[in-house]
């Protein structure tokens, strides 16, 4: 069964940190693009930033930009999200989605970030 | 970056009734590359529709989408329970691929 499972969210306060981990069962890991998304408050769905199979190319959203690094362990089958400087507006539900040439499916739970002081 | 609009933002209807949802592109979306995904509440989203009118695997035939260039639509033959929920349009013709900001379908 494809699954997606990601962990790592929490309150934090403006300026500070977080890493997200998104570990992937059931599919051949390392032979796909993979994203993270975010759904904010009263929002629309946002891609985040994503990777290329071997992490050689790694794109991200104008707002995330050298906040944010996007990681992944293809011997762990796990994707992460190392978020810094995070402000009020990043506080969101934050999805993993496996890429499949810009459709993403399937995407896991979600784990909550929370930027509050 | 192209920006998709979705109309209405909500959409109030019955069990058994036939729900239209619309997507537009602020420009042509390349080759047809548009997806709807919904998002019932506490779950997450799942792809329903891509290529503009392909249902995904195990995707029930009471959803079809159709369109191209500029204009997409999502139809639900006949809403079912299950079928309230928030549904998203995405194109992913170009970088950086893109999200409308939804339409909730709810029970009236």
């Amino acid at each position: 069964e494809l699954q997606l499972v990601e962990s790592g969210g929490g309150l934090v306060q403006p300026g500070g940190s977080l890493r997200l981990s998104c570990a992937a069962s059931g599919f051949s890991f390392s032979t796909y693009w993979m994203t993270w998304v975010r759904l904010a408050p009263g929002k629309g769905l946002e891609g985040v930033a994503n990777i290329k199979q071997d992490g050689s190319e790694k794109y991200y959203v104008d707002s995330v930009k050298g906040r944010f690094t996007i990681s992944r362990d293809n011997a762990k089958n796990s994707l992460y999200l190392q978020m810094n400087s995070l402000r009020a507006e990043d506080t969101a539900m934050y999805y993993c989605a496996r890429d499949h040439r810009g459709l993403f499916d399937p995407w896991g739970q979600g784990t909550l970030v929370t930027v509050s002081s | 970056e192209i920006v998709l609009t979705q109309s209405p933002g909500t959409l109030s209807l019955s069990p058994g009734e036939r729900a239209t949802l619309s997507c537009r592109a602020s420009q042509s979306v390349s080759n047809g590359y548009l997806a709807w995904y919904q998002q019932r509440p506490g779950q997450a989203p799942r792809l329903l529709v891509y290529g503009a009118s392909s249902r995904a695997t195990g995707i029930p035939d009471r959803f079809s989408g159709s369109g191209s260039g500029t204009d997409f639509t999502l139809t639900i033959s006949r809403l079912e329970a299950e079928d309230f929920a928030v549904y998203y349009c995405q194109q992913y013709g170009s970088f950086p691929r893109t999200f409308g900001q939804g339409t909730k379908v709810e029970i009236k």
